[in-house]
């Protein structure tokens, strides 16, 4: 069974930088990538970015590019997203996901299918 | 930057009646759209991939349509358990993926 464990609450003071983790199992982590997605309070989904397990490299979304580190260690299972600069926006849910891969005659369709339980971080001073 | 735009917000729907959300991205995607439901304090669950092709374990009152820039989900006959958020997502410049803002859809 594919599971993704994330790691616990964070709370910050503005300015700082937040360090969270996904610990994958049940799949070979370096066969899939693995996106991170924001879920302020009472506010939609914005996908944040993603890593390539088999080889660190990593795509961001424009609103996040150079506060965000998306990371993956093979030898721990495990993907990191760090988040610096902190301010008050950023308090939200995190949350890891990876796909399954479906393919018809014509194409490939990558869905998002697998999710991490989520993790609160709250910024406040 | 693929920008997903959802209608509406919000949706007054009674228990048994059809609802239809509606998604548009700002440029062709093809088919490679997704749709999920989100309940309070819970994680998106995946419903459609491909624009129109159900998960796995999805009821068949559920079901997507369109392709290029417009794209709809319907619920046949809306059930309480399926009073919910919805979101879109394209995939069709994977790795990356942008969502919709959501449609919530509440018992009228």
């Amino acid at each position: 069974e594919v599971q993704l464990e994330q790691s616990g609450a964070e709370v910050k003071k503005p300015g700082a930088t937040v360090k969270i983790s996904c610990k994958v199992s049940g799949y070979i982590f370096t066969n899939y990538y693995l996106h991170w997605v924001q879920q302020a309070p009472g506010k939609g989904l914005e996908w944040m970015g993603v890593v390539d397990p088999e080889n660190g490299e990593t795509k961001y979304a424009e609103n996040f590019q150079g506060r965000v580190t998306i990371t993956a260690d093979t030898s721990t299972e495990r993907a990191y997203l760090e988040l610096s600069s902190l301010r008050s926006e950023d308090t939200a849910v995190y949350y890891c996901a990876t796909y399954s891969v479906y393919c018809t005659t014509t194409n490939c369709h990558h869905a998002l299918d697998k999710w991490g339980q989520g993790t609160l971080v709250t910024v406040s001073s | 930057e693929i920008v997903m735009t959802q209608s509406p917000a919000t949706l007054s729907v009674s228990p048994g009646e059809r609802a239809t959300l509606s998604c548009r991205a700002s440029q062709s995607i093809t088919n490679k759209l997704a749709w999920f439901q989100q309940k309070p304090g819970q994680g998106p669950r995946l419903l459609i991939y491909g624009a129109s092709t159900r998960a796995t374990g999805i009821p068949a009152r559920f079901s997507g349509s369109g392709s290029g820039t417009e794209f709809t989900l319907t619920i046949s006959s809306l059930q309480s358990e399926d009073f919910a958020v919805y979101y879109c997502q394209q995939y069709d410049n994977w790795p990356r993926g942008t969502f919709g803002g959501g449609t919530k859809v509440e018992i009228k």
